[in-house]
């Protein structure tokens, strides 16, 4: 089964503080691993994903085979990063199983 | 702009109607999904659909069904709404596994949902 769990449903940082979001996940083969961002009044959007190891808007995040983690990291927070974050995995089908999301507050 | 298209951002319906929720994308993607946004649960997949007439359920189907007769649009049905069914319902569209560029990648593309409350 694919299953991913976000363990912080709410997170709050100050600003210029190191962020990091996390998420474990359970498959037994070679996962693809995605954040995906929602602000507020907005659209669930792509943050970025694990194939293509790229930094966007500050974040990173590197796929731990042996840990089954991919966590969102940011060095120095924002407060235009206050929003819901999901970590979502494909296996082998075609369709995303996401975990729970974590609310991320950044406070000035 | 690639779009994904629901038709409504707020609905109000009355237990026991028959409620449909349309969506529709213009990027020819082949993969449609729809799921409900509820706070603590996440995102749970509802149906999705490979190609035009074929669907398959998801982790939730129960008191939904779906149509997908055309490949740009795909519509979700409940067929007598409960006041279990007031959610965000989210739809989504992918290019399938192995095709499409690889810098729109195999992630999704979401419309802005549909914030649906059964009275």
């Amino acid at each position: 089964a694919q299953r991913v769990t976000q363990p912080e449903k709410l997170l709050s940082v100050f600003k210029g503080a190191p962020v990091e979001l996390k998420c474990n996940y359970s498959y037994s083969g070679s996962p693809e691993l995605f954040w995906y961002v929602q602000y507020s009044r907005q659209r669930l959007q792509l943050l970025l994903r694990h194939i293509s190891r790229e930094s966007i808007k500050g974040f990173t995040a590197d796929l731990n085979k042996g840990e089954t983690s991919f966590h969102l990291k940011k060095p120095f927070a924002q407060e235009e990063d206050s929003a819901m974050y999901y970590c979502a995995l494909r296996g082998g089908a075609q369709k995303l199983v996401f975990g729970q999301g974590t609310r991320l507050t950044i406070n000035p | 702009d690639v779009k994904v298209t629901q038709s409504s951002r707020y609905l109000v319906k009355r237990t026991g109607e028959k409620v449909f929720l349309e969506c529709v994308q213009d990027m020819d993607h082949e993969n449609m999904f729809w799921y409900r946004q509820d706070p603590g649960l996440g995102l749970r997949l509802i149906y999705f659909s490979y190609d035009v007439k074929m669907k398959e359920k998801g982790d939730i189907p129960e008191g939904y069904s779906v149509s997908r007769e055309k490949k740009e649009r795909f519509s979700l049905i409940l067929e007598s709404a409960s006041t279990n069914q007031t959610s965000m319902y989210l739809c989504a569209s992918s290019f399938a596994r192995g095709t499409g560029s690889f810098e729109t990648g195999y992630g999704y593309t979401f419309g802005s949902g549909t914030r649906l409350t059964v009275v």
